[in-house]
Order: structure tokens, then C-alpha cells, then sequence
């Protein structure tokens, strides 16, 4: 079956650190892959999305770009801040009889220190 | 922005009581979904419902659980008879399309079985 494996936490660094979260997944067919963040006492979040392969997803300095030949999907932001501190997920969706879920991977912690 | 809503954002019951989670998905969004993260784990898909009906579901969603869409805006998930392995934060999502369209997800209902 289909599944998401990321890299464990907690990742803790220093504002205006260079981030990487690893992701990587097993999927038949092709899957569309996203990043959701979950804020401490928050819902999920969706981050960004890419949804064939090479296409890179990027929203508030994020980026992941979707590598088909080593089936990933890293997380990347060039200068973290206090306020990016939180879970990340990443995520897989194959498209279904009826409707596409979501496989999850078991989350990232960042914290972000001054 | 339109929302997906959930309540309550906290519900306990007893082990054995039968308890109802109810969403309020995106006003035209045309698929749901149900998910639950129990404390500290990896979010697991639960359900996905589609012209009024369970499009697909996973090992978790047995015969205790069912969903529903009673009135054209609610979307519920109800337990039977909880257990306490039921505790966990339960989220609601929708999305317009399957497909590549990202769900939208709630900010999720804690539910504590004692």
C-alpha cells in the first residue's frame, strides 16, 4: 500500500536557519504529494503541493520540489523563524473510485529558537 | 475565507457511550472526509463519502463507526459504543474535486473515552 516516510524530530534550530525536512514515499500509480502544517492547537494546514513529477510547490518561503526518480518530496526554507515552529506533515493523495485520501507521514516537529 | 468547522472542539464520554462528531464541510465542496490522529501518532484516514454515500474506507471505520449527511451542510461521524483506544483528535475535511485538489481540513474534535 501506499505510504510516507519523514525524516524524525524534533528538528530544533536557530532563527534564520537553512531547514530541510526529508520525505519520502511509496505510491502506486501517480500520486499527488502536499505539505500540511499543524500550528500547537491547530488544525492542519495545507503548506504546498506539487502534483507531477519536477513541479515544485512553494508558499510563504517553503519550497518542495516532487523528484520521481527518488520518490521525494523534501521541505526546504532558506530562513526559518520563532513563528514557523511547528508539526509538519507530509502527505500522499492517489486518486480513488470515489474521491482521493490522504496517506500521512507520522510528522516532523520544528522548533525555532532566537 | 470559507472554513470547514467542527464541533465540539472537546467532547468526553464514558467507555461504551455512543458519541456524534459534526462537521460543517465547505458550502460547495462535493467530497468528505474523516480523519483521526491519536496522541502523539501519524494522521490515519478513516473515511471518504461521495454523492451521499461511503466512497471508501479504511481497517479502522467498523461496524461502530458510520457517517452521515442529514441535511445537506452537516457531515457526522458517529461511534456506537466508544472504547477507550477511540481517543483521539478527529478531523473533518472536504474538497471540491477529487483528484489534485487539496482537502481542507477542520480543527478537529479531541475525543477522550474514559
Amino acid at each position: 500500500g501506499d505510504s510516507v516516510t519523514q525524516m524524525e524530530g524534533p528538528v530544533t534550530l536557530s532563527e534564520e536557519a537553512f531547514l530541510t525536512i526529508n520525505c519520502t514515499y511509496t505510491a502506486t500509480g501517480y500520486p499527488s504529494l502536499f505539505w500540511y502544517v499543524q500550528y500547537p492547537g491547530e488544525g492542519l494546514q495545507l503548506l504546498l503541493k506539487a502534483t507531477k513529477a519536477d513541479d515544485k510547490g512553494s508558499n510563504k518561503g517553503f519550497e518542495a520540489t516532487y523528484r520521481k526518480e527518488t520518490t521525494s518530496f523534501h521541505l526546504e526554507k532558506g530562513s526559518v523563524q520563532v513563528s514557523d515552529s511547528a508539526v509538519y506533515f507530509c502527505a500522499l493523495s492517489t486518486v480513488t473510485g470515489g474521491g482521493n485520501k490522504l496517506t500521512f507521514g507520522t510528522g516532523t516537529q520544528l522548533k525555532v529558537e532566537l | 475565507e470559507p472554513e470547514v468547522t467542527q464541533t465540539p472542539s472537546h467532547q468526553v464520554t464514558q467507555m461504551g457511550q455512543e458519541v456524534i462528531l459534526r462537521c460543517v464541510p465547505i458550502s460547495n465542496h462535493l467530497y468528505f472526509y474523516w480523519y483521526r490522529q491519536i496522541l502523539g501518532q501519524k494522521v490515519e484516514f478513516l473515511v471518504s463519502f461521495y454523492n451521499n454515500e461511503i466512497s471508501e474506507k479504511s481497517e479502522i471505520f467498523d461496524d461502530q463507526f458510520s457517517v452521515e449527511r442529514p441535511d445537506g451542510s452537516n457531515f457526522t461521524l458517529k461511534i456506537r459504543s466508544t472504547k477507550l483506544e477511540d481517543s483521539a483528535m478527529y478531523f473533518c475535511a472536504s474538497s471540491p474535486r477529487q483528484g489534485t485538489y487539496e482537502q481542507y481540513f477542520g480543527p478537529g474534535t479531541r475525543l477522550t473515552v474514559t
